[in-house]
């Protein structure tokens, strides 16, 4: 149990394109979701938290208005990419804490991330 | 804020031999403390986690980890390295799952023959 799904797993795309990417909970309900961007041979670092049905919330220097996370249900949270540009090529993880049993809520699950490469 | 430390960019060690990865945590009450490994282009694999109780955890592929208070250290070790276990090992901090956990800068492992 306990599987998080990406897709694409990858995806190149022109430059001023958008470019969605999905962050599934297959066997449990989510009701956070995290995206992460990992720079080549860098650590993740956060760049939103979600909730299901609200408004995510962002880390200091990510534009809100470029990187669109929307958390419509609980097994579904996507991340678009607006107007993207070379330097928004990386490797985006998203990760997700639900409520699949009391030993595992305070647990992450994490997906297999998304490789954007923007021409 | 919480932090982590990993004072190893990179280490290399032979095959058979033993491992220690070491990190370091910033964190002002009881932490989860969690070790992943990622492979070239992939995600991240979870190894191992503390949460409570006994301080020595195992994890998966033969690795453990201890969680000393008193050096705020929760480093990772493995007594027989295997060349498949050439990764990026990162160890994260989090109080809760509330909140996104805080990684490490990460330790890649490179094993010899």
């Amino acid at each position: 149990g306990a599987v998080v799904s990406q897709h694409p797993s990858w995806v190149i795309c022109k430059s001023g394109t958008s470019v969605k990417i999905e962050c599934r909970s297959l066997d449990f309900q989510a009701t956070t979701m995290f995206w992460y961007r990992q720079f080549p041979k860098q650590s993740l670092m956060l760049m939103a938290t979600s909730n299901e049905g609200s408004k995510a919330t962002y880390e200091q220097g990510v534009e809100k208005d470029k990187f669109l996370i929307n958390h419509a249900s609980l097994t579904l949270s996507t991340l678009t990419v607006t107007s993207a540009h070379p330097e928004d090529s990386s490797f985006y993880i998203c990760s997700a804490r639900g409520v699949l049993r009391i030993l595992m809520v305070n647990e992450q699950f994490f997906g297999p991330g998304t490789r954007l490469t923007v021409l | 804020a919480q932090s982590v430390t990993q004072p190893d960019i990179h280490i290399t060690v032979s095959e058979g031999a033993s491992l220690e990865l070491r990190c370091n945590y910033s964190y002002g009450a009881t932490p989860y403390l969690f070790w992943y490994v990622q492979s070239p282009g992939q995600g991240l694999q979870l190894l191992l986690k503390y949460f409570s109780g006994d301080t020595l955890v195992q994890g998966i592929k033969g690795f453990e980890a201890e969680f000393k208070r008193s050096q705020s250290s929760f480093n990772l070790r493995k007594p027989s390295v295997h060349w498949s276990d050439a990764a990026e090992y990162f160890c994260a901090v989090g109080d809760t799952g509330r909140r996104a956990l805080t990684f490490g800068s990460g330790t890649r492992l490179q094993v010899q023959p």
